[in-house]
């Protein structure tokens, strides 16, 4: 049964402009991540919070901002869209404060840039 | 920096046969967690199974089990009885235990067809 809710679940844009991604965790968690997953099915993390604070922070363009108000929900915001941008962003949550990493995915959100 | 490494882009067994996946890590960590993760073909990811690095036994949930070979590096999944629904994409990930980095590494996944 899916705890983690990711809207919208496609988006279709054009290069340049401003896209948001929400998500939300019904577990109880404490910590949630931003994971990217490109065309050929590989996962990169982009991102992770503690309860609110920012732990990980991978090398991604500055077009990529993450914001969380509570340890419930994590957004990610794209400022300026570019075709490379294309791909399944997928949140995730982890209890214990990530430390075994066990991670539950949302459905994924799938951005295509034309 | 910690790696996964899974070799085995596809691979295509007859169902009710078992099936090994191959994966390999790098870690400078003695204290490491392990996982397997399922994509289906609708994209949903689930975790399968864990294995922590301290423990000597086997995790086994169901018809998964893990082979860990701690000195190799090496954490093997093994599907039993395998079933057409466990057709998927499977991911081995990483988890190094020091500090609160809270930062989960995947594989790039093996694509298991089970045929019938």
């Amino acid at each position: 049964e899916t705890a983690v809710f990711q809207t919208p679940n496609y988006h279709v844009t054009q290069v340049g402009n401003e896209v948001s991604f929400n998500c939300k965790q019904t577990l109880g968690h404490d910590t949630m991540y931003w994971y990217k997953q490109d065309s050929k099915k590989l996962l990169k993390i982009m991102f992770s919070y503690n309860n609110k604070q920012l732990i990980v922070n991978e090398t991604v363009p500055r077009r990529f901002s993450p914001q969380s108000s509570d340890k419930a929900h994590l957004n990610l915001r794209i400022k300026s869209v570019e075709p490379e941008d294309s791909a399944v962003y997928l949140c995730a949550s982890s209890g214990d404060w990530g430390a075994t990493g066990q991670l539950y995915f949302g459905e994924g959100s799938k951005l295509t840039v034309l | 920096a910690q790696k996964v490494t899974q070799t085995q882009t596809s691979i295509s067994v007859v169902e009710k046969t078992t099936v090994t996946m191959d994966c390999v890590y790098e870690t400078r960590d003695s204290s490491y967690f392990l996982f397997w993760y399922k994509q289906t073909a609708s994209g949903e990811i689930v975790f399968l199974i864990r294995q922590d690095s301290y423990k000597k036994e086997n995790a086994t949930v169901g018809h998964y089990s893990l082979n860990f070979q701690k000195p190799k590096s090496s954490i093997g999944l093994i599907i039993t009885a395998t079933q057409i629904e466990d057709s998927a994409v499977y991911f081995c990930a990483m988890r190094e235990g020091r500090g609160n980095t809270n930062k989960v590494v995947f594989g790039t996944g093996t694509r298991l067809q089970v045929l019938p």
